[in-house]
């Protein structure tokens, strides 16, 4: 168990849909980043925060959207979904900024989003 | 924007040791480089993290270059749970100087018995 809570695990919904998928990081964790993957490949960097403030984004489509709130917990947001969307969403969290020497990261176990 | 380079898979006998290299030619000065392992329909879960020469915990090693450009994971004896796919991880400086974190293909692992 990585501390790192994710829901809903599993979601199906219909294209031109939208769905919110939530992440509640490790306690103490200030940075939460948000992956996509699709069947069998690579994770794919969608969006970082740190401290409710967003500090990198990546691959990320215009029809998506995240946020951290003030208890720190995050918020991935998909709106006019397509089949393509359909993948495993991950998050995970750190201490701080990742890539420095606290920057491991904990992910957790996946919010799995099929698009019909 | 920085890219990591791993080969796309690997095959090893249990008992064997595992070296699996990444590159990342373009890593920045302040940045680690961090190992994770995934299973399939799992959250990636950290290996080893190093900045320089040599780093060993229990499960592994992770031996840097000088340079920084390159990093080789070492799986001593591997085993059949081993079976999974690695990835290697280093912060990515985008255009916008902010950083990101970006995971390269990853290698997939296949420990035969």
């Amino acid at each position: 168990d990585s501390g790192v809570t994710q829901t809903p695990k599993h979601l199906i919904t219909a294209t031109g849909q939208r769905v919110t998928l939530r992440c509640s990081p490790r306690s103490g964790d200030l940075s939460v980043y948000w992956y996509q993957q699709s069947l069998d490949q690579g994770l794919q960097f969608l969006i970082q925060y740190y401290n409710g403030e967003e500090r990198a984004k990546g691959n990320i489509l215009e029809r998506f959207s995240a946020q951290q709130f003030p208890d720190l917990h995050s918020e991935l947001n998909l709106s006019s979904l397509e089949l393509g969307d359909s993948a495993l969403y991950f998050c995970a969290s750190s201490v701080g900024l990742a890539g420095g020497p606290i920057g491991e990261l904990f992910f957790g176990e996946g919010s799995r989003l099929t698009v019909l | 924007l920085a890219k990591t380079t791993q080969p796309i898979s690997m095959d090893s006998y249990e008992g064997q040791e595992v070296n699996i290299t990444c590159s990342h030619n373009n890593i920045a000065t302040n940045d680690y480089i961090t190992w994770y392992q995934q299973f399939p329909s799992q959250g990636p879960r950290f290996i080893i993290q190093g900045y320089k020469t040599k780093v060993t915990n229990e499960v592994a090693s992770l031996f840097i270059p000088a340079d920084r450009k390159s990093s080789t994971l070492s799986l001593p004896r591997v085993s059949l749970s081993d079976t999974a796919v690695y990835y290697c991880l280093v912060g990515d400086r985008m255009d916008t100087g902010r950083r990101a974190l970006t995971f390269g293909s990853g290698t997939r692992l296949q420990v035969q018995p």
